[in-house]
């Protein structure tokens, strides 16, 4: 039962547009959302996270928005660089207890 | 600081074999998680220590899969015997505190043939 998805496995954008990365989730319990950037032959690399008490958190080109009421989580990313082209987990947590992954989206950024 | 680091990166070994996977977490943090990416799925858990105890093992697939932390620094993940449906990456993650992000290592493939 995979209570956080990720239903589009990839997306591609023109560099120095927006590209938007959804994420929805089951549990309502989740307190906690984060957002994980991944290049082949790598871990995941933390970006942006967002606490449940919030609905925007913003770090230079990225912002995640939190919609608790739709169980929604998006990332924003302006504008879009080459170098973001990656795979992007979205996460989330409740309390102390595991981090519940998403199955990914591949960001494809076009020069 | 030196991050989170796995070893080996690659693993390719017979069906019913035994491999070991060791992590290093960052110094410092209590919190050691496995986690594990099967055919381009989710990151799955796997299980959590804080340092030395086991606090959720709820993601282990079956009793093939042990899991240490002696001393509570660095963890092994034995797989015995394995079998095709373990290859995948598997990932250590590591975290200060529980409420906070996690630090990822690069990952080790292994691959059951």
């Amino acid at each position: 039962d995979q209570q956080v998805k990720q239903n589009s496995p990839s997306l591609s954008v023109q560099e120095g547009r927006i590209s938007i990365l959804n994420c929805d989730y089951t549990n309502s319990m989740f307190d906690y959302f984060l957002w994980y950037k991944k290049y082949p032959a790598e871990g995941p690399t933390f970006l942006i996270s967002i606490s449940s008490i919030k609905d925007k958190n913003e770090d230079g080109r990225f912002t995640v928005f939190l919609n608790k009421s739709a169980k929604h989580l998006s990332l924003h990313i302006v504008p879009s660089q080459p170098g973001d082209s990656a795979v992007y987990f979205c996460a989330a947590k409740r309390d102390f207890n595991k981090f519940y992954f998403g199955s990914g989206t591949k960001l494809n950024v076009k020069p | 600081e030196a991050g989170v680091t796995q070893f080996p990166s690659h693993s390719v070994i017979e069906k019913g074999q035994t491999v070991t996977l060791r992590c290093d977490p960052i110094s410092g943090h209590d919190n050691l998680y496995w986690y594990r990416r099967v055919m381009g799925k989710e990151i799955k858990f796997l299980l959590h220590f804080v340092k030395e105890s086991k606090q959720d093992e709820s993601g282990m697939p079956n009793n093939r899969f042990l899991a240490e932390r002696t001393g509570g620094t660095y963890s092994t993940l034995k797989v015995q015997p394995a079998e095709l449906e373990d290859s995948g990456v598997y990932f250590c993650a590591s975290s200060r505190q529980t409420n906070t992000e996690a630090f990822f290592g690069q990952g080790t493939r292994l691959t059951v043939v």
